[in-house]
């Protein structure tokens, strides 16, 4: 089974500031990785697949980047919506495994 | 539209069995690749079951030998029949439609449905 590890486990940061989410997968996962925003009391949301491609309807001020092992979310300005939870997905081998989580918090 | 509702989650004794549903809608199930995601209270999330057509679904290490995924085309709904419930199964469970072509990444999600594993 593929690991995913996010770091960090909580980001404090404020509306405006750049947000730079890490996941690093314990094998090699090519490019085969999504990125999820979770909102509290509510289902996932795909934001990126394939690393760096977005979902439909996803802001442009997400983007993904990374191969192999180690993976980047960047959130190039917080807006007040963007305060949630973040995942990553591996699909390269079953079982599909999700990262821990990243929480991104207002300072 | 494109829409997913689960439904059947409940509280449930260890060792009970419980069949979640997944009413899908805007979309057809018979030709769609579909998920169970779980979510335990305050944790992350996990994969449990895959389903697509007429291939063998696949399950995690945690739910195999325990948990069935199957789909009625005729009700376009995708099922999870859940034996031998433990505690650790307590968490919403999730559908999740995946996006085409075999990606299996999930861009549509129900809302979920709670099961509770406890005496």
């Amino acid at each position: 089974e593929i690991v995913l590890t996010q770091s960090p486990a909580t980001l404090s940061l404020s509306p405006g500031e750049r947000a730079t989410l890490s996941c690093r997968a314990s094998q090699s996962v090519s490019h085969y990785l999504a990125w999820y925003q979770q909102r509290p009391g509510q289902a996932p949301r795909l934001l990126i697949y394939e690393a760096s491609s977005r979902a439909t309807g996803v802001p442009a001020r997400f983007s993904g980047s990374g191969s192999g092992t180690d993976f980047t979310l960047t959130i190039s300005s917080l807006e007040p919506e963007d305060f949630a939870v973040y995942y990553c997905q591996q699909r390269a081998t079953w079982p599909l495994t999700f990262g821990g989580g990243t929480k991104v918090e207002i300072k | 539209e494109v829409q997913l509702v689960e439904s059947g989650g409940g509280f449930i004794p260890p060792g009970g069995s419980l069949r979640l549903s997944c009413a899908a809608s805007g979309f057809t199930v018979s030709s769609s690749s579909l998920s169970w995601v779980r979510q335990a209270p305050g944790k992350g999330l996990e994969w449990v079951s895959h389903i697509y057509g007429g291939d063998f679904p696949t399950y995690g290490d945690s739910v195999k030998g325990r948990f069935t995924i199957s789909r009625d085309d005729s009700k376009n709904t995708l099922y999870l029949q859940m034996n031998s419930l433990r505690a650790e199964d307590t968490a919403v469970y999730y559908c999740a439609k995946e996006v085409g072509g075999g990606f299996h990444y999930m861009d549509v999600w129900g809302k979920g449905t709670t099961v509770t594993v406890s005496s």
